[in-house]
């Protein structure tokens, strides 16, 4: 059984550059997830998609954008690349179920992209 | 939004030993995740725990969803064990993750 699988493991761009990370999720997994973590700090939530959809995103602006394709893989990109956006990029693949009321996630994540911007 | 605090922010144990591992909401949760991260970056499931208690080995995972906390229990601690260990807060809350507790572990 594949875990999520994410490419490439290393990137490394300059400033005004466009980029594009690429994840396939676990299998079974209907549900992808982008998160971006800065050194030091924990990760922090971009978007989910859904049914090939966003169907819900943190606080990030729109240089941030991504795409689920019909067998669930998903690509992040992130255009006019800033020195700040320099981090490692994360994706989970989830399950959710709808029970109680609640939606009902457990993720799981890829070893990641590292993406710096010179 | 939801505030998340993990505590203690760092933690350096002799290998053998056993801690307690604390994440703290400022609202009620319903879905909880414990994750391990190792010093290659990779996030690894340790607990989806929304309420009770689980046991996975020497670790096991307490949450008392109405209280607001959560606690991570390492036994028998292993140089293994070091890293980041985070707590991640649900999907209306866009998975907010605290900001981690580093643990250490010496031979």
């Amino acid at each position: 059984d594949a875990g999520v699988t994410q490419s490439p493991t290393h990137l490394i761009k300059t400033r005004g550059q466009q980029v594009t990370l690429r994840c396939s999720p676990k299998s079974g997994h209907d549900t992808v997830s982008w998160y971006q973590q800065a050194l030091g700090q924990g990760p922090q939530f971009i978007f989910q998609y859904y049914e090939e959809e966003e169907r819900q995103r943190g606080n990030f602006p729109d240089r941030f954008s991504g795409h689920q394709f019909p067998n669930y893989s998903s690509e992040l990109n992130v255009n006019a690349l800033l020195l700040g956006d320099s981090a490692l990029y994360l994706c989970a693949s989830s399950l959710n179920r709808l029970a109680g009321g609640f939606i009902w996630v457990e993720q799981f994540f890829g070893p990641g992209t590292r993406l710096t911007v010179l | 939004g939801i505030q998340v605090e993990q505590s203690p922010p760092d933690l350096i144990l002799q290998e053998g030993a056993n801690s307690t591992l604390r994440c703290n909401f400022s609202d009620s949760v319903n879905n909880l995740q414990w994750f391990h991260q190792n010093p290659w970056g990779q996030l690894i499931n340790l607990f989806y725990i929304p309420s009770g208690t689980k046991q996975n080995g020497r670790l096991s995972a307490t949450t008392v969803a109405t209280e607001r906390y959560s606690l991570l229990y390492i036994s028998s601690s292993q140089t293994t064990d070091s890293g980041v260990y985070f707590c991640a807060g649900p999907p209306e809350q866009n998975f907010v993750f605290g900001p981690g507790t580093r643990l250490s572990v010496l031979p």
